[in-house]
């Protein structure tokens, strides 16, 4: 079965520095993957995705996530943090073969000014 | 405007009664899901749905029915609520199962329910 874990729960960085969120994925085959942004109260937005191809993935809000498939690893990064990326961070995994999509268990990232 | 639409937003249930929360898309997308999102779980999958007419289990699907009776409505039940069964669930639909995998699909989400049972 896949699954998805996040080590980080909550995360503290400082407006401006470098950001890395950890996500470690368990599947036989190659998995689909997927970081989700959520704001405070409100629903889930894709970041970016990584089907295939590339293994380093531009997504929005000046994000991207690299794909090793020898660590089982999708972790999210971004040069410098602005104090709007304050959030809940989630790595997904979504395969074709089981038609599901799961999510870890979520990152809360907070930035001080 | 195109999206996903949940209903209620809110609701405070008594425990013991029927409850079904509602789910509609108007994105023509095959495939559905229901979450429910809960401090230090995350969003755990209830059930899900490739297309209409068909439903699968996800990770935590007991105590909970949906039914996919066409394309763009994907009702989720509670048959008789008890208090663990608070929490916010979210519905999301992709073009595609398994989140969408094409480049050009994603999964889309609601704005979430939020449930109390008491």
């Amino acid at each position: 079965a896949q699954s998805v874990t996040q080590p980080d729960i909550h995360i503290t960085v400082s407006e401006g520095a470098s950001l890395e969120l950890r996500c470690n994925y368990s599947y036989g085959a190659t998995p689909y993957l997927f970081w989700y942004v959520q704001s405070p109260g409100q629903g889930l937005q894709l970041l970016l995705k990584y089907f295939s191809g590339d293994t380093l993935v531009q997504g929005i809000k000046g994000f991207e996530a690299e794909f090793k498939r020898s660590q089982s690893s999708f972790n999210l990064r971004k040069p410098s943090v602005h104090w709007s990326d304050a959030a809940e961070y989630f790595c997904a995994v979504g395969t074709v073969n089981t038609d599901k999509l799961i999510f870890g268990t979520g990152t809360r990232l907070q930035v001080f000014p | 405007i195109a999206g996903i639409t949940q209903a209620p937003t809110s609701q405070i249930l008594a425990a013991g009664r029927r409850m079904t929360l509602r789910c509609t898309q108007d994105m023509r997308h095959n495939a559905m899901y229901w979450y429910r999102q809960d401090l230090g779980l995350g969003l755990r999958l209830i059930h899900y749905s490739n297309t209409a007419g068909t439903t699968g289990k996800g990770e935590v699907p007991d105590g909970y029915s949906v039914s996919r009776a066409n394309t763009d409505d994907f009702p989720l039940t509670l048959a008789s609520a008890v208090p663990s069964q608070t929490s916010v669930y979210f519905c999301a639909s992709s073009d595609s199962p398994g989140g969408g995998t094409t480049d050009d699909t994603e999964a889309f989400f609601g704005q979430g329910t939020r449930l109390t049972v008491v």
